[in-house]
């Protein structure tokens, strides 16, 4: 079976500073893993995704995410952290011929002037 | 790039009554439709999965003939709540996935008040 953890239900950074948000998944098979973020009341707009191929991904508004097998994670960074960037982010996973996405418990991002 | 338009965004409807909520694919065929519904400061729970033609597979503890889902076209899935009640306020969120590749785009999401 497949999960996903997120370390920091909370987590705040100053304008300018990086951003470190922490996803650890167990998958019984090679995953496909996601990042998603959610404005409030809004639906979830991928950042980025690992489908088996570059073990670094770059994703959109400058985050990008690095799969660690021997980790088993796939944490979300962004070396300067931005007003907008103030949401809450989504760590997904999927086993290869599975569908379904299985969530992590989400991390709200609160940025400090 | 692929999107898909749920509506309506907010629906405030008297207890008893039944709401549908629609996503349209605009710019892909989506074979398969997930319906989530997520608590205020919560993740998404799945509740069930429907692929064009067939019916809804539900996740355990969804029931089946309160969260009416239909997928009858590529372009279009319904999810209705029927004989809505305050517990089943929540916000609703559809995501739909193609026949390419491993990508989910969601609609934008219903808060469903139910008084």
């Amino acid at each position: 079976a497949q999960s996903v953890t997120q370390l920091g239900s909370h987590v705040s950074v100053s304008e300018g500073a990086l951003v470190l948000l922490r996803c650890n998944y167990s998958s019984s098979v090679p995953p496909y893993l996601f990042w998603y973020v959610q404005y409030p009341n809004q639906g979830l707009q991928l950042l980025l995704k690992y489908t088996s191929a570059a073990t670094l991904v770059k994703g959109i508004n400058g985050f990008e995410a690095e799969f660690k097998k021997s980790e088993t994670s796939f944490h979300l960074t962004k070396p300067s952290a931005h007003m907008s960037d103030a949401a809450e982010y989504f760590c997904a996973v999927t086993e290869g011929g599975n569908e379904k996405l299985t969530f992590g418990t989400g991390t709200r991002l609160t940025i400090i002037p | 790039g692929a999107v898909v338009s749920q509506h309506p965004s907010w629906v405030i409807c008297k207890s008893g009554t039944s709401v549908k909520i629609e996503c349209r694919s605009l710019d892909f065929q989506a074979t398969t439709m997930f319906w989530y519904r997520q608590f205020p400061k919560q993740s998404l729970m799945l509740m069930a999965t429907s692929n064009e033609g067939s019916k809804a597979t539900y996740e355990q503890g969804v029931e089946k003939d309160k969260f009416l889902i239909n997928h009858a076209s590529l372009t279009l899935s319904t999810l209705t709540v029927t004989s809505a009640h305050p517990e089943d306020s929540s916000f609703y969120i559809c995501s739909a996935r193609g026949q390419s590749g491993y990508g989910y785009t969601f609609g934008s999401g219903t808060r469903l008040t139910v008084v």
